[in-house]
């Protein structure tokens, strides 16, 4: 099976603009979740779909959005760009039992000038 | 709320020597207990998990980890260190009331040839 994708792998934009960023699951798993890491604070979860309904919420502001679509797949979307949202961007992808592992992509490393 | 600490930001050991990674949680509920590992410029990996049953449960590699239930701890530990063990590892926990997951800061572990 395919591991977790996601794209672009690396992107460069300036304060106040928005991006987007896309993630392919494994195929066969219903659950998505978004991570920010940084070497500063870790890993902070952003938030967690589950067949296109946000199951869970990270404490991140309202300019961090996302969804996922009926194959699964799920974006998430930054508005309005800060110098601090420089990090790497990782989904994760799992069956969606409590108890399934989370499988994870390579990430997105997000830079803003 | 949930919480993960490893309390050892750098562990050295050296080859051959066993090494032990700590972890002590906390949650509501029941907790399942994750271990992973992030070697450099990539995603992290799934290492092993504890839902329930035997608390030592082993996983890829030649890891294992113990689960304490007195102590909430999730040691990660191994036999006999090789220098590619080398990276970073994260403990996550996540309830049985169906939270998100949540990552501890990371050890770096260190195995010297």
């Amino acid at each position: 099976k395919a591991g977790v994708t996601q794209t672009p792998r690396y992107l460069i934009k300036t304060r106040g603009q928005q991006v987007t960023l896309s993630c392919s699951p494994i195929s066969g798993h219903r659950s998505v979740s978004w991570y920010q890491q940084t070497p500063g604070q870790g890993l902070q979860f952003l938030f967690e779909y589950f067949s296109e309904t946000q199951r869970n919420k990270g404490n991140f502001p309202g300019r961090f959005s996302g969804r996922q679509f009926s194959n699964s797949r799920s974006e998430m979307n930054v508005s309005t760009l800060e110098l601090g949202d420089s990090a790497l961007y990782l989904c994760a992808s799992s069956l969606g039992g409590l108890g399934n592992e989370q499988f994870f992509g390579p990430g997105t490393r997000l830079t803003v000038l | 709320a949930q919480s993960v600490a490893q309390p050892e930001d750098q562990v050295n050991v050296a080859e051959g020597n066993p090494l032990t990674v700590k972890c002590t949680y906390s949650v509501s509920g029941n907790p399942y207990l994750f271990w992973y590992v992030q070697y450099p410029n990539r995603g992290l990996q799934f290492l092993l998990k504890y839902i329930t049953g035997d608390n030592l449960v082993k996983g890829s590699y030649g890891f294992e980890a113990e689960f304490n239930k007195s102590q909430t701890s999730f040691h990660l530990k191994k036999p006999s260190a090789l220098v590619s063990d080398s990276a970073l590892y994260f403990c996550a926990v996540r309830g049985d009331y169906g939270q998100n997951f949540v990552f501890g800061p990371g050890t770096r572990l260190s195995v010297l040839p």
